[in-house]
């Protein structure tokens, strides 16, 4: 079983907090790294898919890096808005296209 | 706008029924995958599709199986349902290596 591990678990900030989530993943046979936004009684929506080590994607206040050498990538929120609460999923692509999520981060943002 | 349906939002079955549960998406994706997501372990990959009639087993296979005839159509089926299948089931489907998921809406299922 392939490991991809989020962490926190969960996260409650208060809005216009800014905050930051961590993905690990394994370094090998590793294409891409996807995250997703998940909210309540709606399906997983993509945010970034990012393939290049160093990379870094920004949609509005959303941002995330990867580093495939030490397999890791991190998400980061600012200026955190009750809209953003949902629960955020990265997912490791291997070459074969297959694709292994980890177990989310949970943020809860408070107005 | 890509389209990936599930045949049911919501399905209550008995233990020991053969279930079956369908996903079919519109645009052409190469690849086709069943994940389920129960609370605190996020989406644990079933089984994925790379083509019409290939398939690889996920991290949990045990106690499903999939069938794909067609290219737009990717079937879970659960041999015998149990009690521990309870869960919410997620189909995706996704055009390429590098390109992003797209998810159907999810089948929550209770096995009785």
């Amino acid at each position: 079983i392939l490991n991809v591990e989020q962490s926190p678990q969960s996260l409650h900030v208060q809005e216009g907090d800014s905050t930051n989530f961590t993905c690990s993943f394994p370094s090998s046979n590793f294409y891409a790294l996807h995250w997703y936004r998940w909210e309540t009684a709606k399906s997983p929506e993509a945010l970034f898919v990012m393939t290049l080590n160093g990379d870094e994607k920004k949609k509005g206040r959303i941002s995330a890096t990867l580093n495939t050498k030490e397999g890791y990538s991190y998400l980061y929120i600012k200026g955190s808005q009750p809209e953003d609460s949902a629960t955020y999923l990265c997912a490791f692509n291997n070459a074969g296209n297959m694709l292994t999520f980890g177990g989310g981060t949970r943020l809860m943002v408070k107005p | 706008d890509v389209k990936v349906t599930q045949s049911s939002r919501y399905l209550v079955k008995r233990t020991g029924e053969k279930v079956f549960l369908e996903c079919v998406q519109d645009m052409d994706h190469e690849n086709m995958f069943w994940y389920r997501q129960d609370p605190g372990l996020g989406l644990r990959l079933i089984y994925f599709s790379y083509d019409v009639k290939m398939k690889e087993k996920g991290d949990i296979p045990e106690g499903y199986s999939v069938s794909r005839e067609k290219k737009e159509r990717f079937s879970l089926i659960l041999e015998s349902a149990s009690t521990n299948q309870t869960s919410m089931y997620l189909c995706a489907s996704k055009p390429g290596t590098l390109d992003e998921a797209f998810f159907g809406q999810g089948t929550r299922l209770t096995v009785v």
